[in-house]
């Protein structure tokens, strides 16, 4: 069965600073991994999709890592804005069957003025 | 373009009521899911359809029933709601096909049931 975990839970940082968010996977089997934003009361905004065969993908200041042999993923933001504030989930597809998605529980970043 | 929609925002129930979440894609995706989401659960799979005409259970489907009523429309009802089924709940739809491709949410349905 898949599971996905990110840690930490919560996060915490200065403006400015650059940070990684982390998530790992129990199984490699997978087509791909999505990091999704998710503002407080609103639904699931998608920021990146790295593919199985990637190693990495950037959008802006996001820079997503792919390292499946290990499962395990890495989201980047640089100098951080107080509008980063969200919470962060990843998901992958898993091969095979129905392809659902599986999620980890986020992690909740606030980035402090 | 209106990508991923849900109705209603929100709900109060009592117990025992029932009710139905509505939800329609304007992709042509193929498949739709519905989830929900508690704190410190993250997101979890409730009933998701595959292809228009099949449904499967996810990981959570006791006391819900879904219907696929076309490719567009997948509905979540209630029959008897229960103070455990107070969430915030999401459907999602995915072309099902370019198994690369991403998945896409609505803005959710906040349920409570007292």
């Amino acid at each position: 069965k898949q599971e996905v975990t990110q840690i930490p839970a919560a996060l915490s940082v200065p403006e400015g600073e650059n940070l990684v968010l982390n998530c790992s996977f129990t199984d490699s089997a997978i087509y791909n991994l999505q990091w999704f934003r998710q503002d407080p009361g609103k639904g699931l905004t998608s920021l990146l999709l790295i593919q199985s065969s990637q190693r990495e993908q950037t959008s802006g200041r996001l820079n997503a890592s792919l390292d499946k042999s290990s499962g395990r993923s890495t989201l980047y933001i640089a100098a951080s804005q107080p509008g980063d504030s969200a919470t962060y989930l990843c998901a992958v597809r898993r091969s095979g069957g129905a392809q659902k998605l599986v999620f980890g529980q986020g992690t909740r970043l606030t980035i402090n003025p | 373009n209106a990508g991923v929609t849900q109705t209603p925002k929100f709900q109060v129930l009592k117990t025992g009521q029932s009710m139905t979440l509505q939800c329609a894609q304007d992709m042509n995706h193929n498949s739709m899911y519905w989830y929900r989401q508690d704190p410190g659960m993250g997101l979890r799979l409730i009933y998701y359809s595959a292809s228009e005409g099949t449904t499967d259970k996810g990981e959570v489907p006791n006391g819900y029933n879904v219907s696929r009523l076309n490719k567009r429309e997948f509905s979540l009802r209630l029959e008897s709601a229960a103070p455990s089924q107070t969430s915030v709940y999401f459907c999602a739809s995915f072309t099902g096909t370019v198994k690369t491709s991403e998945q896409y949410f609505g803005p959710g349905t906040r349920l409570t049931v007292t």
